[in-house]
This record gives structure tokens, sequence and C-alpha cells, in this order.
């Protein structure tokens, strides 16, 4: 079972930020949140991961709210190449669990920006 | 750096014709491995992880099986393949105790 829910699908404009949300309201103390994308017939992209604080990087900005329930991914500048499916995943493996760096993904949501 | 290599990019197999595909993985030692499936239309799912030679995990009952004869080599096989063995099969790994796994381009099985 997935531990996340994301919305099915998103539409974004070239140009502008897409914010993707996740609910995670069963998260624990020591799991981080990861962001992956795949890219149609080709290997999920590792994005981003947080445990609590804010979290930016070349490719998104990751925003955790306080209570740790919900984050929200943001691809600041849409291009029509960040047209995906991005999956948001809990997981324990950076703090020592014994999740082995397993990924259990979800049906994600599949981003779709035009022009 | 680091880079992972999967073979073949896509496949066509009878059904009860025997499988294997390879993974390798290249400028990094000791890393966990994994292999994923993606039926059409799906997400992904885990089918076997590996933390070390010799060692393997299997996540679901299946008709595949797997194995790490080296460090860096994952191999994905079946004696028989069945039309339910479909899909894209995807290699991975990570540094032991993260999250933050690389994927392989994935080889795309179809059993007919």
């Amino acid at each position: 079972d997935a531990k996340t829910t994301q919305p099915p699908s998103m539409d974004c404009a070239e140009g502008r930020a897409a914010n993707l949300p996740c609910n995670h309201s069963t998260i624990s103390g020591n799991e981080y949140v990861y962001w992956y994308r795949q890219i149609h017939s080709q290997g999920p992209q590792y994005i981003i991961h947080g445990l609590k604080n804010n979290e930016t990087n070349e490719m998104a900005s990751l925003i955790i709210t306080e209570d740790r329930k919900s984050s929200t991914l943001i691809l600041p500048h849409a291009t029509l190449r960040d047209t995906a499916v991005y999956y948001c995943i809990v997981s324990d493996a950076n703090a020592g669990g014994t999740s082995y760096g397993k990924l259990t993904f979800g049906q994600g949501t599949i981003l779709t920006v035009h022009p | 750096s680091q880079t992972i290599h999967q073979w073949p990019a896509t496949l066509v197999q009878p059904v009860g014709s025997p499988l294997s595909l390879e993974c390798t993985v290249e400028g990094t030692s000791n890393p966990n491995l994994y292999w994923y499936r993606q039926a059409a239309g799906r997400g992904l799912q885990l089918l076997f992880y590996s933390v070390g030679i010799g060692q393997i995990s299997s996540e679901v009952p299946q008709n595949l099986s797997a194995s790490r004869p080296q460090d860096r080599q994952f191999i994905l096989s079946s004696k028989k393949l069945l039309l339910s063995d479909s899909g894209f099969y995807l290699c991975a790994w990570s540094v032991q105790g993260w999250t933050e796994a690389f994927f392989g381009q994935g080889t795309r099985l179809t059993v007919v």
C-alpha cells in the first residue's frame, strides 16, 4: 500500500510554476518524503527529498507542512520537457530503517505542461 | 561517475520460453540493487532487492527469480514465461542506507 495520496492529473502552462501536492497523513517521525518523476518509457528520475525543512535544488523545491502530513513539489518554471508522471514516496531508508532503500510507488500525478 | 546498464531495451518472447535480463552498475561498490516491474497503465512494483552478493529478497510471489552473482551484477530470470509477465522491467541501484535510487532505461518485455 502506498502511503501517499496524489491527484491523478494536473495541467500547467509552459513558463508557469507547477505545484504538485501530496498527502502523507500517516508519515512517521523518521520517514522522509521523496519525489521522483517518470518521463514516458524511461526509468524514474530522482528529483528531491526532505524530512521536515523545505528543500531546494536545481530541479525543484519541496515544501513540507509543519505537521509533515502533506507536501508540495514546485517546479518554478515548467517546460514541455517536464511533462511526466510525478511520484511522491515516503521512506525511512535515510534514517537507517529496514526498508533497504525500497521504494513504494503509487499511481502518481500525470503532469502535462502545455504551450 | 556511476552508471547503470540494462539490456536488452526491448524483448519479445513466446509463452513458455526462458528469460534472462541483466543489469550492471559501474562506479560504485556494494550497492543495493532492485528489480521493478511496471505493467501497462500501472505504477511500478518492486519485485526483488539485494543488499549484497547472493542475498536476494522477493517482494511478491511470482514466476520470476533474481540472482546477484557479482557485487554489481543483478539478473532477472524465468524458466517459463507467462503472458502476465509482460511489462516494463527496471533495474535500479542505491547507496546502502539511502533511498536516492538510480534507474536504468528499462526493458520492455512482451510475451506472446
